[in-house]
């Protein structure tokens, strides 16, 4: 199965709430990446947080990464229709990305 | 603008017709990489190149063949031996090499939806 799995599969909210999708994996990594696919087009790097840190912020993201539960974590606060797209973890071992099979995030205007 | 570019955006491909997938980074990006998405899906990969005049074969390598004779280019073709090519096709850079690779993401193309007709 795949390194990455993301939790949900598909999520709908509504505009101004906060989005919260989740990524577990089995074995140990160098880091962990974010990506986000908008439909039809190629994946955008969001952010990448290492195996020795715990939190990571950018703008309006927030990434956990518990290594010890082998999962992570990707908050979008104050969502907007814009950030309608997939979302897929990359797990990165000695240099081999895995990719997740992502979660499909709809934001209702 | 520096960036990866993938031609055409949509390929149609008869049965038994090989078909090759244009990719063309100005990054200056050493690593180059292909992959396949299927709906509901990961990305998989099938080939990758770390350096010019050499690759790698991915997970799924079977029935494509690339090249890399440019550091820029990296052209994927599907032969007719790829039973299943229907897909979104996705080439990605990364500057650097091997754990190089790892720290810092990847650029990705905008893709290539294949569809055998």
């Amino acid at each position: 199965s795949q390194q990455g799995e993301e939790d949900p599969q598909a999520l709908s909210i509504q505009e101004g709430e906060n989005a919260t999708m989740n990524c577990s994996y089995k074995t140990s990594i160098n880091n962990l990446q974010w990506y986000r696919q908008n439909s039809g087009r190629g994946l955008v790097h969001l952010i990448l947080i290492r195996s020795n840190e715990r939190e990571k912020h950018s703008g309006r993201l927030r990434v956990t990464l518990d290594t010890s539960k082998k999962s992570s974590s990707l908050l979008i606060t104050a969502s907007r229709a814009a950030d309608t797209a997939s979302y897929f973890c990359a797990t990165v071992g000695t240099y081999k990305y895995i990719f997740g099979t992502g979660t499909r995030l709809k934001v209702l205007a | 603008d520096g960036g990866i570019t993938q031609s055409p955006k949509y390929l149609f491909r008869k049965e038994g017709q090989n078909v090759t997938l244009s990719c063309e980074q100005n990054l200056n990006h050493d690593a180059m990489y292909w992959y396949r998405q299927d709906p509901g899906q990961g990305l998989r990969l099938i080939y990758y190149s770390q350096i010019v005049n050499d690759f790698q074969k991915g997970d799924i390598a079977e029935g494509y063949s690339v090249s890399r004779e440019k550091k820029e280019s990296f052209p994927l073709t599907v032969t007719s031996a790829q039973k299943n090519p229907t897909a979104f096709y996705l080439c990605a850079s990364s500057m650097y090499r091997d754990k190089g690779a790892a720290n810092y993401g990847y650029t990705f193309g905008s893709g290539t939806r294949l569809t055998v007709v």
